[in-house]
């Protein structure tokens, strides 16, 4: 059974750091891209960053890019999300999900519960 | 960018009507599109993938068409745990892009 699990979500100031992770089980975790996609307070979902495999090509969204790192580590099977230069527009439920295949622009068909950013003085 | 556009943001109906929503592109998407189910305080649930092809153990009452720039997600008959938000997303082009969500609703 596949199953991600999201920790490390936290109160956090502007202008901080967080680190994100989902800890991957169930399938081969070297087999598949992974995503990150995050859902803010009364507003919809919002595709964050993808990972290929082997971790060799990464993408970001414009909102996120250069102020967030996307990365694994295939011994742990663990997916994260290095958040900086945290804004309170960064707040939201942020969910990793297992991609359909190896492509980090496949179907998403498994998410975890997510983990709850809060960006606010 | 691709922009999605759900309508309508809300739908009002009852258990065993018929719901129908739309997704529209910005420029075509080549049916590379998947509709999602998200539930309060759950993770969304992938429905359908590449337009009109049904998730492992989603019920025959979803379904979905479309090509091009416009996508249609049916559900044949309302039950009452369908009553939801839905997201498309497309994957056709970076970066990959949300609908803004229709909410189906108990009417």
């Amino acid at each position: 059974e596949v199953q991600l699990l999201e920790s490390g979500g936290d109160l956090v100031q502007p202008g901080g750091s967080l680190r994100l992770s989902c800890a991957a089980s169930g399938f081969t975790f070297n087999n598949y891209a992974m995503t990150w996609v995050r859902l803010a307070p009364g507003k919809g979902l919002e595709w964050v960053s993808a990972i290929s495999p082997s971790g060799t090509n990464t993408y970001y969204a414009d909102s996120v890019k250069g102020r967030f790192t996307i990365s694994t580590d295939t011994s742990t099977n663990t997916l994260y999300l290095q958040m900086s230069s945290l804004r309170a527009e960064d707040t939201a439920v942020y969910y990793c999900a297992k991609n359909y295949n190896t492509n980090s622009h496949s179907t998403l068909d498994y998410w975890g519960q997510g983990t709850l950013v809060t960006v606010s003085s | 960018e691709i922009v999605l556009t759900q309508s309508p943001a809300t739908l009002s109906l009852s258990p065993g009507e018929r719901a129908t929503l739309s997704c529209r592109a910005s420029q075509s998407v080549s049916r590379s599109l998947d509709w999602y189910q998200q539930k309060p305080g759950q993770a969304p649930r992938l429905l359908l993938y590449d337009a009109s092809t049904r998730a492992t153990g989603i019920p025959a009452r979803f379904s979905g068409s479309g090509s091009g720039t416009d996508y249609t997600l049916t559900i044949s008959s309302l039950e009452p745990e369908d009553f939801a938000v839905y997201y498309c997303q497309q994957r056709s082009n970076w970066p990959l892009t949300f609908g803004g969500g229709t909410k189906v609703e108990i009417k």
